[in-house]
């Protein structure tokens, strides 16, 4: 079984400056996908950005960017440059495809709020 | 459609009804799942298709839920003897085929509220 833990609830970042966001997981599998989803009022999830675990190098995204730490099991999301359009919940997913199955497991996520 | 739709947008019914909710798929998309998020949590995977058949429906909760998709377009989550504990927004989201690079487009949900 997969397990993602966000250990923030709540971050706050000033407009224009930098905020990274915290995720640890937990997998027996040594291949599998990492995800940051972005989901403001409107309820609809939207990806931010994905790293594949074979990969060692980190992803990037305009202004997000990723630490993926895999000994560690930790995958945390850097916005620079935050903008007010940035608020929202973020989640964190895993996806383990070995199994045949295709579902993401999400982390509690952290609602992140943008001061101007 | 551009995006995933789902309606209603919000549905909300008393405890014993059977209630179904529907989801449009992005045009092409092969794959569709279900998702469930309680208040202040993540979504939950419920079930997963591929085509018209139930691929993966191990996050289902019991045997009140089941999901139907009988053409590998539109699909319908429905829901018996609804229970206030049902209470969740319920979502939906599609991908181009099923693999682990694919993303998984969202829909906007349905908030179902069992009184």
């Amino acid at each position: 079984a997969q397990t993602v833990t966000q250990s923030q609830p709540e971050m706050s970042v000033q407009e224009a400056e930098t905020v990274t966001l915290s995720c640890t997981y937990d997998t027996s599998e040594s291949d599998y996908y990492l995800f940051w989803y972005k989901q403001p009022p409107s309820r609809q999830m939207i990806l931010v950005i994905r790293q594949e675990a074979y990969k060692q190098q980190n992803a990037t995204e305009n202004r997000f960017s990723v630490n993926f730490q895999k000994a560690a099991k930790s995958f945390s999301l850097k916005i620079s440059d935050s903008q007010l359009g940035d608020a929202a919940m973020y989640f964190c997913a895993l996806l383990y495809s070995g199994a045949g199955s295709y579902q993401l497991t999400f982390g509690k996520g952290t609602k992140l709020s943008v001061i101007p | 459609g551009a995006g995933v739709s789902q309606t209603p947008s919000n549905k909300v019914t008393e405890k014993g009804k059977y209630v179904e909710l529907r989801c449009d798929p992005i045009s092409g998309h092969t794959a569709l799942y279900w998702y469930r998020q309680s208040l202040g949590q993540g979504p939950e995977f419920l079930i997963y298709f591929q085509g018209t058949g139930a691929a993966d429906d191990s996050g289902l909760p019991n045997d009140r839920f089941f999901a139907v998709r009988p053409e590998g377009s539109v699909s319908t989550l429905k829901i018996q003897r609804t229970e206030r504990g049902d209470s969740a927004v319920y979502l939906c989201a599609s991908s181009l085929v099923a693999g682990g690079w694919e993303t998984q487009y969202f829909g906007p949900g349905t908030r179902l509220l069992v009184l």
